[in-house]
């Protein structure tokens, strides 16, 4: 039973290149969440999608980050034009449902982004 | 706006002794309430959460903590810490309803085990 994948799990970029991550969520999960975890910090929340919509993208920085979630296919979450204040950690998570008490956040392994 | 306080970015016990770490959150309706735990290089598992009923939740890995209303807290607490344990501790909250999704994080407490 697979929980989140997230891939890949290091990536380094050099100042002006793109990061792609991608996410798998769980089995039967049709809503999908990211993270992002700055060093010393908790997470703060970016975007939440379901397949073909964006629901709330209200802590997505304004530029350069985009998150898709297509019909088939993983979740992606692309910086174009990284900057070394990208460096972070950023974690996806996935629901069964919208919400609620019944419906936790399942969290993958996280992808560690460097920028060099 | 909600905020999640965590008292103490580390905190060290030694092996067999009780566990205590703080959380406090400001929010004007009580929220959905979580802990999570992170072990290095890896995602956050969820250890318990509290969303309506008894007050004492209790979690996996023999942890537990209390819904205090009143202190607007939700301490986690292990009467006996296991070396396993060593780890970042996160509290997070959420709105009830229709945001849910979108949970606040505390600064994190790391566990020191100390054999």
């Amino acid at each position: 039973n697979a929980g989140v994948m997230q891939n890949p799990r290091h990536l380094v970029r050099r100042r002006g290149q793109e990061a792609r991550l991608r996410c798998s969520p769980m089995k039967g999960h049709s809503h999908v969440y990211w993270y992002r975890q700055l060093p010393e910090e908790g997470l703060k929340f970016m975007v939440y999608l379901q397949k073909e919509n964006i629901i709330d993208e209200s802590g997505m920085p304004k530029e350069r980050f985009s998150a898709e979630f297509p019909k088939e296919g993983p979740s992606i979450l692309r910086i174009q034009q990284v900057v070394r204040g990208d460096s972070a950690a950023y974690f996806c998570a996935s629901s069964p449902f919208f919400g609620g008490e019944n419906s936790p956040l399942h969290f993958g392994n996280g992808t560690r982004l460097t920028v060099t | 706006a909600q905020s999640v306080t965590q008292l103490g970015s580390h905190v060290s016990v030694s092996e067999g002794a009780l566990v205590l770490l703080r959380c406090n959150y400001s929010s004007s309706v009580p929220p959905y309430l979580f802990w999570y735990v992170q072990y290095p290089n890896q995602g956050l598992q969820l250890l318990l959460k509290y969303t309506t009923g008894a007050t004492l939740v209790k979690g996996i890995n023999g942890f537990e903590a209390e819904f205090k209303k009143s202190e607007t807290s939700f301490h986690l607490t292990k009467p006996s810490a296991h070396m396993s344990d060593a780890a970042e501790y996160f509290c997070a909250v959420s709105d009830r309803g229709d945001s849910s999704y979108k949970l606040i994080f505390g600064s994190g407490t790391r566990l020191l085990v100390r054999p």
